[in-house]
């Protein structure tokens, strides 16, 4: 009865290396977020898709690309990692961008990379 | 834009005893303030939230918070701590477009026997 999943829970691999981060809901959300967690706990939101489009787009780099084939599903590509992409990845889903709607986090992914 | 600032970075307290964490909040209308918790390896969980009404909300697990709009302020208190509460507790700040909330650095809470 898992509500917001996330696939890999942990991910190692070698710098400039292509990943992705797989993220499901099944609470019939319409919104979708990734978030990230930097090694001092620092979290901030890099994506948000409302209805598998694209409506916030933080300033990160090109190298990161999400895709959502459904409302069900945001999944996050990395191109050519870095050192600094190291970090936990955090999915989250809302019912609707309005925020009267709280936010419903998966349990992160652990990325190391080496 | 909204900020959110969590002054204390740890906070060690003895179980029973009571706690409060807090929350200054930076934003230009009137703010949707959340407190959210993070067991270690674990994803964020809701503690409770404000949106507008009665200022002190009651949350999960004992939880209340109280929204000063003078001080800017969302301070987090449980009268009594309990050993299972030792994680790390984020305030977060809502909205702007697309629901974006943004997150304090958070503060990390180690509760002694």
């Amino acid at each position: 009865d898992t509500a917001v999943s996330q696939t890999p829970k942990y991910l190692v691999t070698q710098m400039g290396n292509d990943k992705s981060i797989k993220c499901e809901q099944n609470l019939g959300h319409d919104t979708m977020y990734w978030y990230k967690q930097d090694s001092k706990k620092f979290l901030k939101i890099m994506f948000s898709y409302n209805n598998k489009e694209l409506i916030i787009n933080e300033t990160v780099p090109n190298r990161f690309s999400p895709k959502s084939p459904d409302k069900a599903h945001l999944n996050l590509h990395i191109n050519s990692l870095e050192l600094g992409d190291s970090a936990v990845y955090f999915c989250a889903s809302s019912p609707q961008t309005n925020p009267d709607y709280e936010q419903y986090f998966g349990p992160g992914t652990r990325l190391t990379v080496t | 834009a909204q900020s959110v600032t969590q002054p204390d970075i740890h906070i060690t307290v003895s179980e029973g005893a009571s706690l409060e964490l807090r929350c200054n909040y930076s934003y230009g209308a009137t703010p949707y303030l959340f407190w959210y918790v993070q067991s270690p390896g674990q994803g964020l969980q809701l503690l409770l939230k404000y949106f507008s009404g009665d200022t002190l909300v009651q949350g999960i697990k004992g939880f209340e918070a109280e929204f000063k709009r003078s001080q800017s302020s969302f301070n987090l208190r449980k009268p009594s701590v309990h050993w299972s509460d030792a994680a790390e507790y984020f305030c977060a700040v809502g909205p702007s477009f697309g629901n974006d909330m943004r997150f304090g650095a958070g503060t990390r809470l180690t509760v002694k026997p």
